[in-house]
């Protein structure tokens, strides 16, 4: 079945300590994104990758990190997490930046 | 800045009834338009994609269309059904010039009454 998966789906932790946000396809997809989604503020854009070795930063990178060393995979990181992280993340892929864009599950993040 | 503006935030109608959602943009130099569904606690469900040089586009019981001219797409809704209950996103998406972002709306929740 053609996915986007998320791990962990669910995620409680403390400020300051370092925890990776994994995000996996399986449709061979050249585009990768990861988003926020707060209430009243809707969807935001974290980084995009474009293709393997390709990242850039979106709207709201501050205090996060990406890699694509594989085509499949686009972890997120959160180096040192804040409280004012606490969000609803979302993973995305799409074959490329301009067709249509398939969305993981999403990971409830909570910074105590 | 490109900004998405989806209106009505919140939408409730009877079984049964064809509906409209609106969704408008502020700079119509866009590749294409994309609307979601997304229901509560899960994740966004792809519905049509619209590429700019296309009028609209029609899946089943919906149909978007675009009025890039305008900064304008509306996505139609027939017959619609308790199970269309959800939050409705529409989404945009800029140029190379703009690094090819995608800017959203913030969605109209929908709710069909049986």
């Amino acid at each position: 079945e053609a996915q986007v998966t998320q791990n962990p789906r669910y995620l409680i932790t403390v400020t300051g300590k370092k925890l990776t946000v994994t995000c996996s396809q399986n449709m061979n997809h050249e585009y990768m994104s990861w988003y926020r989604q707060d209430p009243g503020l809707g969807l935001r854009q974290i980084y995009y990758s474009m293709n393997v070795e390709v990242t850039d930063k979106g709207d709201v990178p501050e205090g996060y990190k990406v890699s694509r060393k594989e085509k499949r995979n686009f972890p997120l990181i959160l180096e040192s997490p804040s409280p004012n992280q606490t969000s609803l993340y979302f993973c995305a892929s799409s074959s490329t930046v301009y067709n249509e864009q398939f969305f993981g599950p999403g990971t409830r993040l909570t910074v105590l | 800045k490109q900004e998405v503006t989806q209106i009505p935030a919140a939408l409730s109608v009877p079984e049964g009834e064809n509906l409209v959602l609106n969704c408008s943009f502020t700079d119509s130099a866009i590749y294409n338009l994309q609307w979601f569904r997304q229901d509560p606690g899960k994740g966004l469900t792809s519905l049509l994609l619209i590429q700019s040089s296309q009028r609209e586009q029609t899946s089943g019981r919906l149909n978007a269309s675009l009025d890039k001219s305008s900064g304008r797409s509306t996505l139609y809704i027939a017959a619609s059904q308790p199970g269309d209950s959800a939050t409705y996103l529409c989404a945009v998406r800029a140029g190379g010039g703009s690094n090819y972002k995608l800017t959203f709306g913030k969605g109209t929740l929908l709710t069909v009454n049986p």
